[in-house]
């Protein structure tokens, strides 16, 4: 299995500010690579796939950049929306395996 | 209206079945895969598997020797059936529309999950 890690686990931020979450494949899932948010009680939603590439609906301030095992999913200009928990996730391989999460939370 | 809706019993006991099923209300089941994905309370995310349209699957390996999941095209709907279940099994369980090729096979649509309690 290709085991997925996110970090940081959790962090602080205040509207407005940039923020970036890195994701690393134990190997190699070139550009196999999507970010989900999820918010409390509610489905994971798809915010970037193919690791860089927008879902329809998904505002602009969120990105994603990377290939092969290192990703980052950056958003320029947090929002009070935006405050959730973000998931990576391969498409490389099966299984599909998901990252442990990173809870993004007011300061 | 939700495009997927999970529904089945929300409590199981130890050592049965866990049966589910996921209605696609919006559009055909046909041309796509259809997976189901359950995440424990406070835990991450665990794919289960996935089926085509067509009737093909494909399963998590640590899962795979409990797990079915089925396809009905005449009626919409996929189903999982977990066989011999434990407190672990214990999660909101979510169908989900993929691996989807237009997204480079991400999970695109998800239903709003269900909670399944396994107790006695």
């Amino acid at each position: 299995d290709i085991q997925m890690t996110q970090s940081p686990s959790s962090l602080s931020a205040s509207v407005g500010d940039r923020v970036t979450i890195t994701c690393r494949a134990s190997q190699s899932v070139t550009s196999y690579l999507n970010w989900y948010q999820q918010k409390p009680g509610k489905a994971p939603k798809l915010l970037i796939y193919a690791a860089s590439s927008l879902q329809s609906g998904v505002p602009s301030r969120f990105s994603g950049s990377g290939s092969g095992t290192d990703f980052i999913l950056t958003i320029s200009s947090l929002q009070p929306e935006d405050f959730a928990t973000y998931y990576c996730q391969q498409s490389y391989s099966s299984p599909r395996t998901f990252g442990q999460g990173t809870k993004v939370e007011i300061k | 209206q939700v495009p997927l809706q999970e529904s089945g019993p929300g409590l199981v006991k130890p050592s049965e079945t866990l049966s589910l099923t996921c209605t696609v209300s919006r559009g055909s089941i046909s041309s796509y895969y259809w997976s189901w994905i359950r995440q424990p309370p406070g835990k991450g995310l665990e794919w289960i598997g996935y089926i085509y349209y067509s009737g093909s699957t494909n399963y998590n390996p640590s899962l795979k020797s409990r797990v079915i999941i089925s396809v009905d095209t005449s009626k919409n709907q996929f189903s999982l059936k977990l066989s011999s279940v434990t407190p672990a099994d214990t999660a909101v369980y979510y169908c989900a529309r993929g691996p989807t090729p237009v997204t480079d096979d991400a999970f695109d649509i998800w239903g709003q999950g269900t909670m399944v309690t396994v107790s006695s």
